[in-house]
């Protein structure tokens, strides 16, 4: 089975702190995928990447940026935590081979910026 | 942007009914894909129906899909309490490599 992990269940930070949140997936897959999810707005993308070293803007990418410099891990990062970024962090990964195929997602990191 | 938009927002049925959902979307779309979330879960992909397929079945899961009318419903038979969750829906338009995502069906079964 895939699996798909995610570094902390639930973060709290202050307003400003960098935070970084980490993804592991261990099935070889070359997509994988940040989105945050709030209510009411259902999932939104921020961003992913098709293969080491490359990244792609999704809908929402201010105020985040990405990392992937291995092909297992892929970093989302918030440079300066505001208030507005308090979510539901949902990674994901997918083979490229069937780039449109089912996405395995992590458990979700919940991060409330205070 | 949101391509897909379930229908109800929310629904409640006894144990053992069945239980639809429905799902509409905006452009052409190379295909279309349940997921599940339990409470504060990650989400868990249930079925893929490609656009030039109608029906299809996992289970007590049946998936169609009308192109025509750029919709989708999702059928769970004999319904559990652990089909408890939310239910979203997620398009993969032609020339876009990326999933979209509805904002999801909460359903609830009452044991």
């Amino acid at each position: 089975d895939v699996k798909v992990t995610q570094s902390s269940r639930y973060l709290v930070k202050r307003t400003g702190e960098k935070v970084f949140l980490e993804c592991v997936q261990d099935m070889d897959h070359e997509n994988m995928f940040w989105y945050r999810q709030d209510p009411g707005l259902g999932l939104r993308l921020i961003y992913f990447s098709y293969d080491v070293k490359m990244k792609e803007k999704g809908d929402i990418p201010e105020g985040y940026s990405v990392s992937r410099e291995k092909k297992e891990r892929f970093s989302l990062i918030l440079e300066s935590a505001s208030t507005n970024q308090t979510s539901m962090y949902l990674c994901a990964s997918s083979l490229l081979s069937e780039s449109r195929s089912e996405q395995y997602f992590g458990p979700g990191t919940r991060l409330t910026v205070t | 942007s949101q391509q897909g938009e379930e229908d109800p927002q929310a629904l409640s049925i006894q144990e053992g009914e069945n239980a639809t959902m429905n799902c509409s979307y905006k452009t052409s779309i190379n295909n279309l894909q349940w997921y599940r979330q339990n409470s504060g879960r990650g989400l868990v992909h249930l079925i893929l129906i490609r656009s030039n397929e109608r029906e299809k079945h996992s289970g007590r899961l049946r998936v169609t899909l009308d192109t025509s009318k750029k919709s989708s419903s999702l059928l769970i038979t004999a319904s559990r309490a652990a089909d408890t969750a939310s239910y979203f829906c997620a398009t993969v338009p032609f020339g876009n490599e990326k999933l979209t995502f509805g904002t999801g069906t909460r359903l609830t079964i009452i044991p």
